[in-house]
């Protein structure tokens, strides 16, 4: 079954406290991306990537990193995690033969004291 | 990317067919409409997308105004599991990832028994 997973689903930490949400996708596709969703301000992109080790900033990718080692994996990394990005976190995976169909994964909730 | 413009809200009856209108009045050319949908804290989901002719699948039908400025996406037999928030995007079909999906407000869809 074609899939996005994510992990963890929902996570709390405080402020300073380094941590990765993992992404990964079963269907070989090259392109990945990381959006945040907060009420009002509808989904933003974060940091997307074309292929293994290519990788550029969305709109909002100030406080996060990101790495592409492998095709499958697309990890977002917060260094030094700050209340103001509680949030919650989607990665998708599109396919290269169509921009119509980007699989969602299920999504991070994430809570940052 | 064109603006779209969707109304905030709509309700539907239980079996009957849901229409939900989006504007985009701005649309150049080589835009394609898509639609997404997100149900309740879960990742978005495709929904279908179309250029200029009415497009349909199992999900739903889209049909497009001749001078595709607006279009409808219809929900021919809305069941409770539709109630969701629907996002029309405009979006040009290219190579390059980096034009990801922006999603703006959406219409909160509201099936009722």
């Amino acid at each position: 079954e074609a899939q996005v997973t994510q992990n963890p689903r929902y996570l709390i930490t405080v402020t300073g406290k380094k941590l990765t949400v993992t992404c990964s996708q079963n269907m070989n596709h090259e392109y990945m991306s990381w959006y945040r969703q907060d009420p009002g301000l509808g989904l933003r992109q974060i940091y997307y990537s074309m292929n293994v080790e290519v990788t550029d900033k969305g709109d909002v990718p100030e406080g996060y990193k990101v790495s592409r080692k492998e095709k499958r994996n697309f990890p977002l990394i917060l260094e030094s995690p700050s209340p103001n990005q509680t949030s919650l976190y989607f990665c998708a995976s599109i396919s290269r033969e169509g921009r119509e169909t980007q699989y969602f994964g299920p999504g991070t909730r994430l809570l940052v004291l | 990317d064109a603006k779209t413009t969707q109304p905030t809200s709509m309700d539907c009856a239980e079996g009957r067919a849901a229409n939900l209108p989006c504007n985009h009045s701005t649309i150049s050319g080589n835009e394609y409409v898509y639609w997404y949908r997100q149900i309740h804290s879960q990742g978005p989901q495709y929904i279908i997308h179309g250029l200029k002719n009415n497009e349909t699948n199992e999900m739903a039908s889209l049909i497009i105004t001749e001078d595709r400025k607006s279009s409808t996406l219809i929900l021919p037999h809305a069941t409770l599991r539709d109630t969701a928030v629907y996002y029309c995007i405009a979006l040009q079909m290219n190579n390059n990832a980096g034009n990801m999906l922006t999603f703006g407000g959406g219409t909160r869809l509201m099936v009722k028994p």
